[in-house]
């Protein structure tokens, strides 16, 4: 079974610029997140999909923070205009169905470094 | 706001020992999940445990869980040099959005050869 894969692995950008990461969740997974871990930290939750529906995005930065996932399967995280607060790993996980599975699968992160 | 968070912030054993880590709560949970993280890499998830359990086992891993303390511990018997890693504790809310998992700031376990 193939696991969750994220794209691109390094991201360097400046200040002000605009950066997009992907995620493809294991196959059949209705739920999928987003998370940001800043260095010593633990995930914090960015957002949460169940099929192409957010179910929560509370704690998403709206301002300059979007998210996508079309069709229920891909998301996409958009960062438009980065700051240097931003610099951190941004992890995708998913899970089979938040009604019956609470075991999330995380992909390998993507490295954000804001300068 | 964190919900569980992991003591100690570190802890560093030799080969062979056994590792305690402790997870506390603020809120009641539906139940309480640790995960394993290596340097670099996404998080791996250990042992899932539900707030009517009070002990699970898998393999060299024991999770117990006291909901009157709102507390849970991991502990790893017999510790490996690969068992070096950061631990995080992550916990389901009754009061938030079934699936939703706040995760601690972990536990950084340090296992010499």
């Amino acid at each position: 079974e193939a696991g969750v894969a994220q794209s691109p692995r390094y991201k360097i950008i400046e200040k002000r610029q605009s950066v997009a990461f992907w995620c493809n969740p294991i196959s059949g997974h209705a739920t999928l997140y987003w998370y940001q871990q800043i260095l010593g930290q633990g995930p914090k939750l960015l957002i949460q999909f169940q099929n192409n529906g957010v179910v929560d995005d509370s704690q998403l930065p709206k301002d300059r923070f979007s998210a996508e996932r079309l069709k229920g399967v891909d998301s996409t995280l958009k960062i438009q205009p980065a700051k240097l607060e931003d610099s951190a790993v941004y992890l995708c996980a998913s899970s089979l169905d938040l009604r019956t599975s609470y075991e999330q699968y995380f992909g390998p992160g993507t490295r954000l470094t804001v300068t | 706001s964190q919900q569980g968070e992991e003591d100690p912030q570190a802890l560093s054993i030799q080969e062979g020992e056994n590792a305690t880590m402790n997870c506390s709560y603020k809120t009641s949970i539906n139940n309480l999940q640790w995960y394993r993280q290596n340097s670099g890499r996404g998080l791996v998830h250990l042992i899932l445990i539900r707030s009517n359990e009070r002990e699970k086992h898998s393999g060299r891993l024991r999770v117990t869980l006291d909901t009157s303390k709102k507390s849970s511990s991991l502990l790893i018997t017999a510790s490996r040099a690969a068992d070096t890693a950061s631990y995080f504790c992550a916990t389901e809310s009754y009061n938030t959005n079934a699936g939703k998992s706040t995760f601690g700031d972990g536990t950084t376990l340090t296992v010499k050869p």
